[in-house]
């Protein structure tokens, strides 16, 4: 059963336009919610991360939006470029569970020209 | 730093056969991940391990065993290869503590046939 479900599963933007992303988790008890991003052929990379004390975070072009209520996050890209098509995933672990990261499925961003 | 090394990159397999995946980090982080990802599927705990001498099943640990006698060390021993452990296999670290981030390794492409 998966844990955290994203969506959609692949999302194409023009260059400039702004890209999102949504995820949506079961437990309750989740209190890291990262968004990892992974290029062809490389690893995942950590692009940005939220706990659930605050409803928004902010870095450069990447924010992520936080609904505790509705149990959703959601990933906004900016301004979006190119360089940023690549597969994005979201993840949730528990407090005292050794940061076991449950992954969604990803989702393939195209940022077109 | 190097960060998270994998070796080797890619490597066919005969089923039946055994392996084992390296994974070398030079961060001293103590907890140490394997993850396993299947196209559409995001990633999958294997094991991981908080420190020398101490690893843990995940979600899919079946088929596979680990050890951890350093802690820069990690190997993910695969003993009897079948056709459904075709996958690509990420390696992780963590620091004790401190910031959640999981650093990952560039991946084995690993196909049984």
């Amino acid at each position: 059963q998966q844990q955290v479900k994203q969506s959609p599963q692949s999302l194409i933007v023009q260059k400039g336009g702004i890209s999102i992303i949504n995820c949506a988790y079961e437990n309750t008890a989740f209190d890291y919610f990262p968004w990892y991003q992974q290029f062809p052929g490389k690893g995942p990379a950590l692009l940005i991360a939220i706990r659930p004390d605050v409803s928004e975070k902010k870095e450069g072009r990447f924010t992520i939006s936080f609904n505790k209520s509705a149990k959703q996050f959601s990933l906004h890209i900016m301004d979006s470029q190119p360089g940023d098509s690549a597969t994005y995933f979201c993840a949730a672990s528990l407090p005292y569970g050794n940061n076991r990261l449950a992954f969604g499925k990803g989702n393939q961003v195209v940022v077109i020209p | 730093n190097a960060g998270v090394t994998q070796t080797p990159k890619f490597r066919i397999l005969k089923i039946g056969q055994s392996m084992t995946l390296q994974c070398t980090q030079d961060m001293n982080h103590n907890y140490m991940y394997w993850y396993r990802q299947d196209p559409g599927m995001g990633l999958k705990l294997i094991y991981y391990s908080v420190g020398a001498g101490i690893t843990d099943k995940g979600e899919v640990p079946n088929g596979y065993n680990v050890s951890r006698s350093t802690t820069e060390d990690f190997p993910l021993r695969l003993e009897l290869a079948a056709p459904s452990q075709t996958s690509v296999y990420f390696c992780a670290s963590r620091e004790a503590g401190g910031l959640d981030t999981q650093y990952f390794g560039p991946g084995t492409r690993l196909t049984v046939l």
